[in-house]
């Protein structure tokens, strides 16, 4: 069955650094474009960054651009987020994504992990 | 950027009711519309994609219309399980963005 496990969320001092990382299995994580999306706390879901199966088309929202680094080993079916210079409000939690594309349709989540949770605050 | 305004915010419903909700995009986004449920503490699952596709598993008693800009997600007869938070998502740009959500609560 698809497994999608978040790690590497916590507590970090604004201005600092974490990497997000995301364990994928049960599917052929090559074939798959992969996004981060996160929740802050209590609010809605904030579509973060996207990368495509093989990496070469990389999309950030407007928020996280020039802060926020996605990237995938399809190797080791994993997917990566590097968050730099981050702020109060990046506190959140974040998820792993699957995503899958529909003739005409465009594109959805099919499968999300549970998520980790990075806390920004001195 | 495409922004995705869904009403009500909330709504108070009762189990056999008929509810519909509805998400209005800031310009004309085709189907590219996906409607996802969340339930507290948990992640987001999608119930329609491309505006009115079922996905697989999700009761038929959900159901998706509409394109262009104005959207509903209909469940026709609400269960004590469909009480979460549903929100609708554009693909057509690649923001990808959310509606702000719409809490479905029991009356």
């Amino acid at each position: 069955q698809v497994q999608l496990v978040e790690s590497g969320g916590g507590l970090v001092n604004p201005g600092g650094s974490l990497r997000l990382s995301c364990a994928a299995s049960g599917f052929t994580f090559s074939d798959y474009y992969m996004s981060w999306i996160r929740q802050a706390p209590g609010k809605g879901l904030e579509w973060v960054s996207y990368i495509s199966t093989s990496g070469t088309t990389i999309y950030y929202a407007d928020s996280v651009k020039g802060r926020f680094t996605i990237s995938r080993d399809n190797a080791k079916d994993s997917l990566y987020l590097q968050m730099n210079s981050l702020r109060a409000e990046d506190t959140a939690m974040y998820y792993c994504a699957r995503g899958r594309t529909v003739l005409r349709g465009g594109n959805f989540v099919d499968y999300w992990g549970q998520g980790t949770l990075v806390t920004v605050s001195s | 950027d495409i922004q995705m305004t869904q009403s009500p915010s909330s709504l108070s419903a009762s189990v056999g009711d008929r509810v519909t909700i509805t998400c209005r995009a800031s310009q004309n986004i085709n189907s590219y519309l996906n409607w996802y449920q969340q339930k507290p503490g948990k992640a987001p699952k999608v119930l329609i994609y491309a505006a009115s596709s079922l996905h697989s598993g999700v009761p038929s008693r959900f159901s998706g219309s509409g394109s262009g800009t104005d959207f509903t997600l209909t469940i026709s007869r609400l269960q004590p399980e469909d009480f979460a938070t549903y929100y609708c998502q554009q693909s057509y740009s690649t923001l990808y963005s959310f509606g702000q959500g719409t809490k479905l609560e029991i009356k």
